[in-house]
């Protein structure tokens, strides 16, 4: 059983900022919450990984509220290659159990 | 590039057959992971191997068999499968693998398989 829930799809456009909230109601004090991209018929990758308040790298920023209860994957100023399914994960490496991830497609 | 290589690419098999996926790292890893991904599905973690020794076995049937014979290679042998085993089969590596490691998995281009 999946630990998070995310919406199943998104829609937006070129050039807007996308927000994926992710809910984890029980994160356990030893869980990390971790973000993936996959493209189709590729392997999932790596885009975020954090465990309270904010976090910014060179492609998205993750915000992580004061009960860790949820986050938000960040991506600004979204293009068309940005379409792929994005995966929040939490838990230690050693039980790390993937949802169904969000759909996002962003439109011309 | 990830830094994980798989082959096949695509790998369709009868029933009857036996084949194997094959998965190297040359990231200098030692962790390393087979996941299954069908279509509309969530990704199911498979086997997990820290240091050659494997650690994680979910319930997988024996007619899929994982074989690590280093930390840079890893195998999984496929024998009289069903149609509902087709899928995508990833292959991942980690630095480390443990209770409280949250290293960044690496994840290869995976084996589209598919079983007639």
């Amino acid at each position: 059983l999946a630990k998070t829930t995310q919406p199943i799809s998104m829609d937006s456009y070129e050039g807007q900022e996308v927000n994926i909230t992710c809910s984890h109601n029980n994160i356990a004090t030893n869980d990390y919450i971790t973000w993936y991209q996959q493209f189709p018929s590729q392997g999932p990758r790596f885009i975020i990984q954090g465990y309270k308040t904010k976090v910014t790298n060179e492609v998205a920023s993750l915000f992580i509220p004061a009960d860790r209860k949820s986050s938000t994957l960040s991506l600004p100023r979204v293009s068309l290659s940005d379409t792929a399914v994005y995966y929040c994960l939490v838990g230690d490496d050693y039980q790390l159990i993937w949802g169904a991830g969000t759909k996002l497609i962003i439109k011309p | 590039e990830t830094g994980v290589t798989q082959t096949p690419r695509h790998l369709v098999m009868g029933m009857t057959n036996k084949k194997s996926l094959k998965c190297e790292q040359h990231l200098g890893h030692n962790a390393m992971y087979w996941y299954k991904q069908s279509a509309k599905k969530p990704l199911e973690l498979m086997f997990v191997y820290s240091l050659e020794e494997r650690v994680e076995n979910n319930s997988v049937p024996s007619r899929f068999s994982p074989e690590c014979p280093n930390s840079s290679h890893l195998f999984l042998h496929l024998h009289t499968l069903q149609p509902e085993d087709s899928a995508l089969y990833l292959c991942a590596s980690s630095r480390l693998k443990g209770r409280g490691s949250t290293d960044t998995q690496y994840f290869g281009p995976g084996t589209r398989l598919t079983v007639l």
